[in-house]
């Protein structure tokens, strides 16, 4: 079981907006920032959000995070067919003291 | 551009200890205001947090592991290991090596993952 709480799956068409939850509690997302990683098939995961809505130079602008209270979301935006890969959230956990990771979300682009 | 490289045995029996070596390119350890740690993925599951270190030796280690991991870094070396003893099946993953990047408080490099397969 994960710590954070995402959707096994997601799909769109392209150039459709898509976006993908994670839920968690106070002690992570509530009180500390959240990143996302892109993880294409076969290789290592890839930075694409860091605190909440960042983008790391070289992201497209497609790309945007957002947080409230105890959840955040990725959405991306005109959806093409490298966009699929697997989704992970992410966010330092004040109880267990240390980073914890969503199960990820598989994205399907039909 | 920095890099980070894994390196050490894909196979280790069961009950023995699993090391992993990650070469820092590019950039230096020490003096360094980031963390370098270790994040796993077992085959067809998700990501967990092994722990990180600061070149000064201060660690940070998953609790569900605590007893087993130990994290080193040898700046000489510009290099960060791993020890996972008392492994077990479920130790089987892709094992990474990154930076976590203490402004950011996220891992901003990866390196490409390493196999470790435990059975005898």
């Amino acid at each position: 079981q994960s710590v954070l709480t995402q959707p096994p799956s997601a799909s769109g068409t392209p150039g459709q907006r898509v976006t993908i939850s994670c839920s968690g509690s106070s002690s992570n997302i509530g009180s500390n920032p959240v990143n996302w990683y892109q993880q294409l098939p076969g290789s290592a995961p890839k930075l694409l959000i860091y605190s909440n809505n960042q983008r790391p130079s070289g992201v497209p602008d497609r790309f945007s995070g957002s947080r409230s209270g105890t959840s955040a979301s990725l959405a991306i935006s005109g959806l093409q067919s490298e966009d699929e890969a697997d989704y992970y959230c992410a966010a330092w956990d004040d109880s267990l003291i240390g980073p914890v990771f969503g199960g990820g979300t598989e994205l399907t682009v039909l | 551009q920095l890099q980070l490289q894994e390196s050490g045995p894909g196979l280790v029996k069961p009950s023995e200890t699993l090391s992993l070596t990650c070469t820092v390119s590019g950039g230096s350890i020490s003096g360094s205001s980031h963390y370098w740690g270790w994040i796993r993925q077992p085959p067809g599951k998700g990501l967990q947090w092994i722990g990180h270190i600061f070149y000064t030796g201060s660690t940070y280690y998953n609790s569900s592991l605590m007893s087993r991991v130990t994290i080193s870094v040898d700046t000489s070396k510009n290099q960060f290991s791993l020890r996972l003893s008392s492994v077990s099946a479920a130790d089987t993953a892709l094992y990474y090596c990154v930076r976590r990047n203490s402004g950011w408080r996220a891992f901003d490099y990866w390196g490409q993952g390493t196999l470790v397969t435990v059975s005898s």
